[in-house]
């Protein structure tokens, strides 16, 4: 089955700066590759997400880039605010297929 | 619209109990699923179901039932609850039509088991 790795764990950026997450998966058959924002407390909501026909996506700070060759995928946040501070995570999915998550990232934006 | 929702939002058991959690949607979406989430384990998934009538397993299906009776509702139960157990269960659907999109998840369960 399909196995997503997420690195880093844990990321802390300085405000105003870049944050890059990247992921790994498995199974080339995988289509499907959203990106969930959860704060704490809160429930996982999805952020943007990419289909394996486009290479990258973009919208607003957030734009998410995708490698089917190397099978990885990353998201990068620009100009990052206090907001931002949250976990991330990941994820694949074939056509209509469970989708499968990383184990998430833990973002710290520093003042 | 309310969502999806879920019930209860907080419970304690004892090992050895059992219970059910209810998930909830209103947004006539074809799939539904459970997920557990753990401290630096990501959101894992228990059972899914791409219908009303049907079920399927995830990554970790053990010590847990599902049942979809209702297009709306998908039910999650604990037939004898175990310390492994103790997480926060969200429930998620999505609208299917024969690919993958977004999931939208209620606002957890968390479950102690002592």
């Amino acid at each position: 089955g399909e196995n997503v790795e997420q690195h880093p764990s844990t990321l802390s950026v300085q405000e105003g700066d870049s944050a890059v997450i990247k992921c790994t998966y498995s199974d080339s058959a995988s289509n499907y590759f959203p990106w969930y924002k959860q704060e704490l407390g809160k429930r996982p909501q999805l952020i943007i997400d990419i289909r394996s026909n486009v290479g990258e996506k973009k919208d607003q700070r957030i734009a998410v880039t995708l490698n089917k060759t190397a099978k990885h995928f990353s998201l990068h946040i620009t100009e990052t605010q206090p907001e931002d501070s949250a976990v991330y995570f990941c994820a694949a999915s074939r056509r209509d297929d469970k989708i499968i998550f990383g184990k998430g990232t833990r973002l710290h934006i520093l003042p | 619209n309310a969502g999806v929702t879920q019930t209860p939002k907080f419970r304690v058991l004892k090992t050895g109990q059992s219970m059910t959690l209810l998930c909830a949607q209103d947004m006539n979406h074809e799939y539904m699923y459970w997920y557990r989430q753990d401290p630096g384990m990501g959101l894992r998934l228990i059972h899914y179901s791409v219908g009303e009538g049907t079920t399927a397993k995830g990554e970790v299906p053990d010590g847990y039932n599902v049942s979809r009776l209702k297009k709306q509702n998908f039910l999650l139960g604990l037939e004898s609850a175990a310390p492994s157990q103790t997480s926060v269960y969200f429930c998620a659907s999505t609208v299917g039509l024969g690919r993958a999109n977004e999931q939208y998840f209620g606002p957890g369960t968390r479950l102690t088991v002592t």
